[in-house]
C-alpha cells in the first residue's frame, strides 16, 4: 500500500523557535510537494521538489524553507515561527512522468504556534 | 493562472438523499481531481479524469471539458460520507509549477441519519 507520512500529527510551538516538519514517501516518486490548509483559503502550494536537492517556489514561500536531501524525504522549515503560520501543514508526492499529477497525500500535520 | 470555484461551500442533507457536488475552473486542464478530507485531516484520491464520466460504488463524476466544469454525485447518502470534498485540477497554468495543482476551496458535506 502506497504511504506518505508526517512526522507529527499535532505540534504546538513558540513564536520564534525554529520548526522542522518532516515528510517521507515510500514510492520512489520524484515530485514532493507541501501545501498549507486554512479555513476558506483552502490548499495552497508552499514549495515543491522534483529532484532531490532541487526546489521551486509555490504561491506563499514566505517564511518558510525546505530541503531535500534523499528523494524520499522533504523537510519543511519554519526558520522563526509565527503565530500566522498556525495552520494544517500537508505533503504529498507523485510520479514526474504522471501526465494527470496525481498526487499522494500524508496525514497533514496541525501545528500552532503560541 | 486557473481559478477553481466549488459550490455549494456546505451541505447538510439527510441520509439516502442524492448529493451533487460542482466546479468549474477557467483555463484548459489536463486532468480534473475529486478528493475527499475526513476530519482529522489525511487527503484521498476520488476521481482523476480528462473526458466522459467514472463511477465507483455509489460516486460518480463526469466533466464536460467544453463549459469547464465538473460534478461530483453521491446516490444514497449515507452518514459516513460526511467529509469535505475537493476539486483541484492539473494544468500548464497551475501555481506552482509544472506538476503543480490548483485546489477549489472544498465542499464541506454533512449527511445526517
Amino acid at each position: 500500500d502506497v504511504k506518505v507520512t508526517q512526522s507529527s500529527r499535532y505540534l504546538v510551538k513558540r513564536t520564534g523557535e525554529k520548526v522542522f516538519l518532516e515528510c517521507v514517501q515510500d514510492m520512489d516518486h520524484e515530485n514532493m510537494f507541501w501545501y498549507r490548509q486554512d479555513p476558506g483559503l483552502g490548499l495552497r502550494l508552499i514549495y515543491f521538489s522534483y529532484d532531490v536537492k532541487m526546489k521551486e517556489k509555490g504561491d506563499i514561500p514566505e517564511g518558510y524553507s525546505v530541503s531535500r536531501e534523499k528523494k524520499e524525504r522533504f523537510s519543511l522549515i519554519l526558520e522563526s515561527a509565527s503565530t500566522n503560520q498556525t495552520s494544517m501543514y500537508l505533503c504529498a508526492s507523485s510520479f514526474w512522468r504522471s501526465s494527470y499529477n496525481e498526487q499522494f497525500f500524508g496525514p497533514g500535520t496541525r501545528l500552532t504556534v503560541l | 493562472k486557473n481559478e477553481v470555484e466549488q459550490s455549494p461551500q456546505n451541505l447538510t442533507a439527510q441520509e439516502g438523499e442524492f448529493i451533487t457536488i460542482n466546479c468549474s475552473y477557467s483555463v484548459g486542464i489536463s486532468a480534473l481531481h475529486w478528493l475527499q478530507q475526513h476530519p482529522g485531516g489525511g487527503i484521498v484520491s476520488l476521481f482523476m479524469l480528462s473526458s466522459g464520466k467514472k463511477k465507483h460504488g455509489r460516486l460518480i463524476a463526469t466533466i464536460n471539458i467544453q463549459e469547464k466544469h465538473s460534478s461530483l454525485h453521491i446516490t444514497a447518502s449515507h452518514p459516513r460520507d460526511s467529509a469535505v470534498y475537493i476539486c483541484a485540477v492539473s494544468s500548464p497554468y497551475s501555481g506552482g509549477g509544472a506538476d503543480g495543482l490548483t485546489f477549489g476551496k472544498g465542499t464541506h458535506l454533512i449527511i445526517q441519519p
